[in-house]
């Protein structure tokens, strides 16, 4: 039984850029969600995705958006890129926006140069 | 605003040690609080998850306690031993359905 998984783990890019992390959730899960989790800090939210649709948002700019596919699985998307968006990006996944139990994956690191 | 601080940032201590990792949050009013494991470059395992009406929970070496009137929890791991070195994060939840709020971590680090 496949737990969450994430993609990249690792990725550098450019001040300006546009980056795209993708997600899929733990078997049987129909909810994501994403946390920002800055170097010696803990996990900051930033939105989660239920039946296709934002349900929750944190305090990010409108530069974070995502998306949720049909098949549960889930984008982020970060436009014009700062040096402060690097951080490691996780995704956690549940049965249900309001479930107890969420598993998270092991995290997108990006690094913004 | 809910915030949650951790105490201490980190720790280092002796194989064998019992040790107390603390978590306070200013908002009392919480559904649940739930204490996180982080190893260097990974994601979040789930250690332990106490309900708001709950005071404690047990799972082998660890416990976990919760006062939400004065908004503190302490994560309590018996005899520790080098593979319990990692970050541990506590984070709370404040409805029914909504998101963590997570404290900044305490690393703790057990010596052969």
């Amino acid at each position: 039984d496949a737990g969450v998984t994430q993609s990249p783990t690792h990725l550098i890019k450019t001040r300006g850029q546009q980056v795209t992390l993708r997600c899929s959730p733990k078997s049987g899960h129909d909810t994501v969600s994403w946390y920002q989790q800055a170097l010696g800090q803990g996990p900051q939210f930033i939105f989660q995705y239920y039946e296709e649709e934002e349900r929750q948002r944190g305090n990010f700019p409108d530069r974070f958006s995502g998306h949720q596919f049909p098949n549960y699985s889930s984008e982020l998307n970060v436009n014009a890129l700062l040096l402060g968006d690097s951080a490691l990006y996780l995704c956690a996944s549940s049965l249900g926006p309001e479930r107890n139990t969420i598993y998270f994956g092991e995290g997108s690191w990006l690094t913004v140069v | 605003k809910q915030e949650v601080t951790q105490i201490p940032a980190a720790l280092s201590v002796p194989e064998g040690e019992n040790l107390v990792l603390n978590c306070s949050f200013t908002d009392s009013a919480i559904y649940n609080l739930q204490w996180f494991r982080q190893d260097p470059g990974k994601g979040l395992t789930s250690l332990l998850l106490i309900q708001s009406s709950q005071r404690e929970q047990t799972s082998g070496r660890l416990n976990a306690s919760l006062d939400k009137s004065s908004g503190r929890s302490t994560l309590y791991i018996a005899a520790s031993q080098p593979g319990d070195s990692a970050t541990y994060l506590c984070a709370v939840r404040l409805n029914y359905g909504q998101n963590f709020v997570f404290g900044p971590g305490t690393r703790l680090s057990v010596l052969p």
